[in-house]
């Protein structure tokens, strides 16, 4: 099966820094890959999808890269309402669709 | 509008089975290729995916969890129903449903999810 990881595990910013997360993929999985925002007691939240397209509605700060085995999602000017956890899921083998242990972005 | 929401008890014994029922709207169970997933994740931890049933009656299930799994819809009554039996508290999460849209290069992509419910297992 294909192992997901992320780093940090977590961050600390300030409104307005730019943010970059890591996620890595056991083996590669060209560009299937997506990105999903999720705040504390709520559901998660579909952010981008092929590693690099942006979702409906989903704000311009947010971008996502990276294809094979490495891809990060940036947050180009963090605003108050991004701060949640993130996780990368890899689709490539799906189905299972495993996700990543996700990455906490909190207040510095 | 496109949503899902997640029904079921909220508390269940160890070895009991647990049902969980799944209503959607704003989509038809029916439309090509579309597909529902069910996702859990427990306290603190990471998403973990469980099970998968598409318009064309396809099943998937979680290799770890096969034995122990059921998926089923309804579609008259917009209803996807996943059934886990001989629940362990180490099964205690929030469980969601989430669509898999039905175009190409979205199999595996979660684009709605509903709101979780929190499954407790405990005697």
């Amino acid at each position: 099966a294909i192992r997901m990881t992320q780093s940090p595990s977590s961050l600390s910013a300030s409104t307005g820094d730019r943010v970059t997360i890591t996620c890595r993929a056991s083996q590669g999985i060209s560009s299937y890959l997506a990105w999903y925002q999720q705040k504390p007691g709520k559901a998660p939240k579909l952010l981008i999808y092929a590693a690099s397209t942006l979702q409906s509605g989903v704000p311009s700060r947010f971008s996502g890269s990276g294809s094979g085995t490495d891809f990060t999602l940036t947050i180009s000017c963090l605003q108050s309402e991004d701060f949640a956890t993130y996780y990368c899921q890899q689709y490539y083998s799906y189905p299972p669709g495993t996700f990543g242990p996700g990455t906490k972005v909190d207040i510095k | 509008q496109v949503t899902l929401k997640e029904s079921g008890p909220v508390l269940v014994k160890p070895t009991e089975t647990l049902t969980l029922t799944c209503t959607v709207s704003g989509f038809s169970l029916s439309n090509a290729r579309m597909g529902v997933s069910w996702i859990r994740q427990p306290p603190g931890k990471a998403l973990e995916w469980l099970a998968h049933i598409f318009s064309n009656d396809e099943k998937s299930y979680s290799t770890s969890l096969k034995s122990r799994l059921t998926i089923s819809k309804d579609t008259s009554k917009s209803q996807v129903v996943l059934t886990m039996t001989n629940m362990d508290p180490v099964d205690t999460a929030t469980y969601y449903c989430a669509r898999i849209p039905g175009s190409s290069g979205w199999y595996g992509v979660f684009d709605y999810w509903g709101q979780g419910t929190l499954v407790t297992v405990s005697s």
